[in-house]
């Protein structure tokens, strides 16, 4: 699986986007890169994933370069509740997955 | 919607001790991992299994196993325990036959203390 490398941490004003960058510059053809987040402990909850065309869900977007080398995730409005570690991760979809948390972003959202 | 289920959420064990920690994937997954997430630190990918076979196995400690039953249940199992192995162990589950691509959904974790 492909490394990622992410900024050890962020704030972000409430209401403003969050947008949090990640580098993947090793990823292979057959990567997707995830988009998890840990808030206090509680178990990593899935946020988005892509494989190289930009994807939106209810939670975020996820904007991947066309190099597919780094990418971005952009939560619309913060709020006090998105203050959370952010892991981005490079998983092959050949076979199982193995999703490997390197060292996420620690979001915080300030009032 | 139903989630990933793990018991017990908490575990207080002494040294030299054995512990189980169980867990109950989403109905319909096929796959489950396991993790290991030490004080301050990022979840550590322990093994997974699909369809009752492992199918990748990370850094887990020989005193480890596991184990994945004909109803996908999960057992992680810890012998000889050590003050170290006090962690959080996260199970996750998924669907992974059949689909170009899934997610991961993950349980509240098992908070193991090893006094």
């Amino acid at each position: 699986d492909a490394k990622t490398t992410q900024p050890t941490s962020m704030d972000c004003a409430e209401g403003r986007a969050a947008n949090l960058p990640c580098n993947h510059s090793t990823i292979s053809g057959n990567e997707y890169v995830y988009w998890y987040r840990q808030i206090h402990s509680q178990g990593p909850q899935y946020i988005i994933h892509g494989l190289k065309n930009n994807e939106t869900n209810e939670m975020a977007s996820l904007i991947i370069t066309e190099d597919r080398k780094s990418s971005t995730l952009i939560l619309p409005h913060a709020t006090l509740r998105d203050t959370a570690v952010y892991y981005c991760i490079a998983t092959t979809t050949s076979g199982t997955y193995k999703y490997i948390f390197g060292t996420g972003t620690r979001l915080k959202v300030l009032a | 919607a139903a989630g990933v289920i793990q018991s017990p959420r908490h575990l207080i064990k002494e040294k030299r001790e054995t512990a189980t920690l169980k867990c109950y994937p989403i109905p319909r997954h096929d796959t489950v991992y396991w993790y290991q997430q030490g004080p301050g630190q990022d979840p550590q990918f322990l093994i997974s299994f699909y369809e009752k076979m492992q199918s990748d196995k990370g850094s887990i400690p020989d005193r480890f196993s596991a184990q994945q039953f004909s109803d996908y249940h999960s057992e992680l199992n810890m012998s000889s325990l050590e003050l170290g192995d006090s962690a959080l162990y996260f199970c996750a589950s998924s669907q992974t036959s059949g689909l170009p691509n899934t997610e991961a959904f993950f349980g509240q974790g098992t908070r193991l203390t090893v006094v």
